[in-house]
């Protein structure tokens, strides 16, 4: 059974900062993953995608890579701001459509 | 963009009524949702795959005489909780998958149900 962990659970930076969100999975035969973001009390926003046979991804401040082998994802946030503040999902999909999520990481980004 | 709505976005029952959530995909058609329930600080875990047409598949260890799901359209699911209880209050949420052009299948989820029973 896939079991998806994110290090760490929590995190607080003062704005600026780059920082990095992990993502690990168990099993590695994996069909994609993704990263999202959930504002409290809200829905999932997709960040970013990340095809099996890809190494990274990028989105303005956003980049995200896979190392599929080793079962490990991180999410690089460069130069924080406040409206980064969020909880951080990573999923990895096993299928169609099917994904399997992480915990989260709940970011807090202070002026 | 494809978007995935949810109604209601909240809704407050007394115990051993039975609740109804919709989720609908507004501007693309959907032969297969997901359902997802959040508790606090949990992730979120996969209840069951509504398929239009057909009966909805259920994840293990989710009762599917509880959790009731219809898919009746391409646009439209409903997940009916009967017989609330307590522990059954969550956080609801719904995916659609959406192909974007070039061939990417990419997850659209809604803004999701809180359901609290007394």
């Amino acid at each position: 059974k896939q079991e998806v962990t994110q290090i760490p659970a929590a995190l607080s930076v003062p704005e600026g900062e780059n920082l990095v969100l992990n993502c690990s999975f168990t099993d590695s035969a994996i069909y994609n993953l993704q990263w999202f973001r959930q504002d409290p009390g809200k829905g999932l926003t997709s960040l970013l995608l990340i095809q099996s046979s890809q190494r990274e991804q990028t989105s303005g401040r956003l980049n995200a890579s896979l190392d599929k082998s080793s079962g490990r994802s991180t999410l690089y946030i460069a130069a924080s701001q406040p409206g980064d503040s969020a909880t951080y999902l990573c999923a990895v999909g096993l299928g169609y459509s099917t994904l399997t999520f992480g915990k989260g990481t709940m970011l807090l980004v202070s002026p | 963009g494809a978007v995935v709505s949810q109604h209601p976005s909240w809704v407050i029952c007394k115990s051993g009524t039975s609740v109804k959530i919709e989720c609908r995909s507004l501007d693309f058609q959907a032969t297969t949702m997901f359902w997802y329930r959040q508790f606090p600080k949990q992730s979120l875990m996969l209840m069951a795959t509504s398929n239009e047409g057909s009966k909805a598949t259920y994840e293990q260890g989710v009762e599917k005489d509880k959790f009731l799901i219809n898919h009746a359209s391409l646009t439209l699911s409903t997940l009916t909780v009967t017989s609330a209880h307590p522990e059954d209050s969550s956080f609801y949420i719904c995916s659609a998958p959406h192909t974007r052009t070039g061939g990417t299948d990419t997850q659209y989820f809604g803004p999701g149900t809180r359901l609290t029973v007394l």
